[in-house]
């Protein structure tokens, strides 16, 4: 399974944005980049994947690099319910998602 | 649509006892997966159904863990003889037919302790 590394933890003020990155130098070219986002004593929740071009739904955007070996998830304005460890995954025509440790995004008020 | 259930949401045994889990997927949602996890830890993959049929195990699923979906509807997840080890929270999970790719919805977890 390709893996994808994330930074341990990011700080963001409310309502400012916040840019999550991930690091996937080891994708294939049919890999989907998926995020999921963990609140406490939740399960994961889906916010948005993507193959090659950017993607934006009501949650947040999701910016791939052109060589796809990474990617930034945008949240526009930061809200304290947004704070959670957010899940970059890789994932081939399968639901075997390999979840790695995550970011863990503290937001002050 | 109420999501995706599981039952107990808390679960607390002896070690040695046989528990078992239970997931109510979505209904329709043909695919359904467990993964468990540890404090501090991202979700792990245990097992996937499609309808029925189990299709991919991890080596985590030691010859303890037992799933079944019988009727392509629920699942359920036993662990024989429990150990200290474990002690985790089980997550299951389901998505839609027709799309690769597609989202999974995962369910509040059971959380078992090994006492």
């Amino acid at each position: 399974d390709a893996k994808t590394t994330q930074p341990n933890s990011m700080e963001s003020n409310e309502e400012e944005p916040v840019h999550l990155p991930c690091n996937h130098s080891t994708i294939s070219g049919t890999d989907y980049i998926h995020w999921y986002r963990q609140l406490p004593s939740q399960g994961p929740e889906y916010v948005i994947h993507g193959l090659t071009s950017n993607v934006n739904n009501r949650m947040a955007s999701l910016a791939i690099a052109e060589d796809r070996k990474s990617s930034t998830l945008i949240l526009h304005r930061a809200t304290l319910r947004d704070a959670a460890v957010y899940y970059c995954i890789l994932s081939n025509y399968g639901q075997n998602f390999v979840f790695g440790p995550g970011t863990r995004l503290s937001v002050l008020p | 649509d109420t999501g995706v259930s599981q039952d107990p949401r808390h679960k607390i045994t002896k070690r040695g006892q046989n528990v078992t889990f239970r997931c109510d997927p979505i209904s329709e949602h043909n695919r359904l997966y467990w993964y468990r996890q540890t404090l501090g830890q991202g979700p792990e993959f245990l097992t996937y159904f499609q309808n029925e049929a189990q299709l991919e195990k991890s080596r985590l699923l030691s010859d303890r863990f037992s799933a079944e979906r019988p009727k392509g509807s629920f699942s359920t997840l036993e662990i024989q003889r429990t150990e200290q080890g474990d002690s985790a929270m089980y997550l299951c999970a389901s998505s839609p037919p027709g799309r690769i790719n597609t989202e999974a919805f995962f369910g509040q977890g059971t959380r078992l302790t090994v006492v």
